[in-house]
């Protein structure tokens, strides 16, 4: 059964940059049938996409956010990565790791989540 | 960049109830068109792919319809456990998505 699971710091400091690694486990982040995403919500908020990645390496990001924005994989360690620089307060939220399936176009596995503050 | 707005916001219903929610995208869509359920605490989880698409293992008292720009979900008869927050979310110009702002389905 496929997991996905999200880690990194749980506080970061405003103006720096925000890490989180995606470890997908139970199945190949290879596979030419997904791409990878990562999404948001800050507290008592909807959800926001932040940007997706193929295994290929190709990206997509949300235009509010692309210009912070970096998302890669790699695939030796079946793991994607989201990084996002120069965070304010606004940035703090659960962030969630979640696949895509391309033909139906939804959402279907998705991590737990993983809170991030920012706060000096 | 494709919007998508939600109606009600909230909503209050009882067990036994149908409830419908509407989402509404800025410009067509085709059906390409997600719905998810999502509780206090946990990852949203999805329901209905492509508008009308039942994901496996979602109770059938689940639907979805519409295309174009305006779509709905429908609960036939509202469980103790469908209360919850759900979100539509576009995908016509996958992998770019947008979601919506979201419905809360409270008990009345």
């Amino acid at each position: 059964q496929l997991q996905l699971q999200e880690s990194g710091p749980g506080l970061v400091k405003p103006s720096e940059t925000l890490s989180l690694t995606c470890t997908v486990s139970g199945g190949s982040i290879s596979s030419s049938s997904y791409y990878w995403g990562w999404i948001r919500q800050p507290p008592g908020k909807g959800l926001e996409w932040i940007g997706s990645i193929y295994y290929s390496g190709s990206t997509y990001y949300n235009p509010s956010l692309k210009s912070r924005v970096t998302i890669s994989v790699d695939t030796s360690k079946n793991q994607f990565s989201l990084k996002l620089s120069s965070v304010t307060a606004a940035d703090t939220a659960v962030y969630y790791c979640a696949r895509h399936v391309y033909s139906s176009r939804g959402m279907d596995v998705w991590g737990q989540g993983t809170t991030v503050t920012v706060s000096s | 960049d494709i919007q998508m707005t939600q109606s009600p916001s909230s909503v209050s219903a009882s067990v036994g109830d149908r409830v419908t929610i509407t989402c509404r995208a800025s410009q067509g869509i085709s059906s390409w068109l997600a719905w998810y359920q999502q509780k206090p605490g946990k990852a949203p989880k999805l329901l209905i792919y492509a508008a009308s698409s039942l994901q496996s293992g979602v109770p059938s008292r689940f639907s979805g319809s519409g295309s174009g720009t305006d779509f709905t979900l429908t609960i036939s008869s509202l469980q103790p456990e469908d209360f919850a927050t759900y979100y539509c979310q576009q995908a016509n110009s996958f992998p770019l998505l947008t979601f919506g702002g979201g419905t809360k389905v409270e008990i009345k």
